[in-house]
């Protein structure tokens, strides 16, 4: 089936870059998100790649995806005290009804 | 605008209670529309999607069951509610790829 798998937690310093990493499982993968959720808050999109691309910029935002081995990874340069949450992997399949399967999340924790 | 409302924001309910959350769009039509689960501030389960008035499809068998009464309306309902029901529920709809999410209601059961 599919599956969405990402480290649970991250903590870097403010200024330093993040890196953020995702595995995914369905080889079928059309779309792949990354969404952020801050506390107590809905889910905000951030950015996301088309499966036949292997990089997407975008401001502070730096998506990579590796098709071969099923890796993706969102880096935020220059990271900001503002950009603590916890981060969401999601990828859609040929699956019927378009639905997003979706990692457990990564806590991004930045201290100043 | 595309926008899609969620109400209510938060909601304490006894066990035993039934349960009705509400979930509209608008400015699209036809949109595929979901019900999402989040346990504990993580993971977000797929509970329920819909790709039509009164199609539904459930992804994991539970005490909830879900209704499209409209195009642009989605209901997420429980006869009785348990305390393994509560957690952050997350509305979504999707057309042609793109997805929204609706601001989420925050359940507690007592």
């Amino acid at each position: 089936g599919e599956d969405v798998e990402q480290s649970l937690f991250l903590s870097v310093r403010e200024g330093d870059s993040s890196v953020i990493n995702c595995t995914y499982t369905d080889s079928s993968s059309t779309y792949l998100y990354w969404y952020k959720q801050e506390p107590g808050a809905g889910l905000q999109l951030l950015t996301y790649i088309f499966s036949n691309m292997d990089m997407k910029q975008d401001q502070r935002l730096t998506v990579l995806l590796n098709k071969k081995d099923k890796h993706l990874s969102l880096r935020i340069a220059d990271t900001q005290t503002g950009d603590s949450a916890i981060y969401f992997c999601a990828e859609r399949g040929y699956n019927q009804g378009g639905k997003l399967i979706f990692g457990q999340g990564t806590e991004l924790s930045v201290k100043p | 605008s595309q926008t899609i409302h969620q109400w209510p924001a938060t909601l304490v309910q006894p066990v035993g209670s039934p349960l009705s959350l509400e979930c509209t769009v608008e400015g699209t039509s036809n949109p595929n529309l979901y019900w999402y689960r989040q346990a504990a501030g993580r993971g977000l389960q797929l509970l329920f999607y819909s790709v039509g008035i009164g199609q539904i499809s459930s992804e994991v068998p539970q005490n909830l069951s879900a209704s499209r009464p409209q195009d642009r309306q989605f209901i997420l309902s429980s006869k009785k509610l348990l305390l393994s029901d509560s957690g952050f529920y997350l509305c979504a709809w999707s057309v042609e790829g793109g997805y929204t999410f609706g601001s989420g209601t925050r359940l507690t059961v007592v």
